[in-house]
């Protein structure tokens, strides 16, 4: 079954500092993968997504991931954090849930806190 | 302008009574969802729609009850609501028929406290 692993469920940067939030995924066919964040009391919103068009794919917000398949991870980094990247950020892979249907199955999520 | 909203935003209720959620989406997609997100922030799929058709329809006990009048909503109904009912219910929706690419678009969520 496809699901996503993501490591670290809280991460802490200082401003202007490298962002690296961890996500591996087991899958036995080609995944379909997904990163959103959730800011504070709201829904989740699409920082990008990996359909193997290309493995380095760049999102909103300066947010960027790069699909290994050798390590199966779709790692998220940001190269300078601001303050307003604090958020809980979700990992997803797309799964079969039955005929042509699909659903997104998520990571546990990570919060990232941005120090000043 | 909302694309995905949805009604009420907070939900403070006894255990036992009966209640809805709605959701309403301005994007003409075809596929809509319900998600429930526990305190954990662990997010789980509970129901897709398309186009009014129930196509996923999770492991949720019977008293959850969804309901599309037309593919632009999704409502939500809950029957003798529980403690463990306590979460944020998010609703999303999709442009096509749920594929696997798909981007969701999220609503701002509901939060339920059941007491």
């Amino acid at each position: 079954a496809q699901s996503v692993t993501q490591l670290g469920s809280h991460v802490s940067v200082s401003e202007g500092a490298l962002v690296l939030l961890r996500c591996n995924y087991s899958s036995s066919v080609p995944p379909y993968l997904f990163w959103y964040v959730q800011y504070p009391n709201q829904g989740l919103q699409l920082l990008l997504k990996y359909t193997s068009a290309a493995t380095l794919v760049k999102g909103i917000n300066g947010f960027e991931a790069e699909f290994k398949k050798s390590e199966t991870s779709f790692h998220l980094t940001k190269p300078s954090a601001h303050m307003s990247d604090a958020a809980e950020y979700f990992c997803a892979v797309s799964r079969n849930s039955g005929g042509s249907n699909y659903k997104l199955t998520f990571g546990k999520g990570t919060l990232l806190t941005v120090n000043p | 302008d909302t694309a995905v909203s949805q009604t009420p935003k907070y939900l403070v209720t006894q255990m036992g009574n009966d209640k809805s959620i709605k959701c309403e989406q301005n994007l003409g997609h075809d596929t809509m969802y319900w998600y429930k997100q526990d305190s954990k922030k662990f997010l789980k799929i509970m129901f897709s729609y398309n186009n009014k058709e129930l196509i996923i329809n999770e492991t949720v006990p019977n008293r959850f009850s969804p309901k599309s009048p037309d593919k632009a909503h999704l409502n939500l109904h809950i029957n003798s609501l529980e403690l463990g009912d306590s979460a944020v219910y998010f609703c999303a929706s999709s442009q096509g028929s749920g594929a696997h690419q798909e981007t969701q678009y999220f609503g701002p969520g509901t939060r339920l406290l059941v007491l």
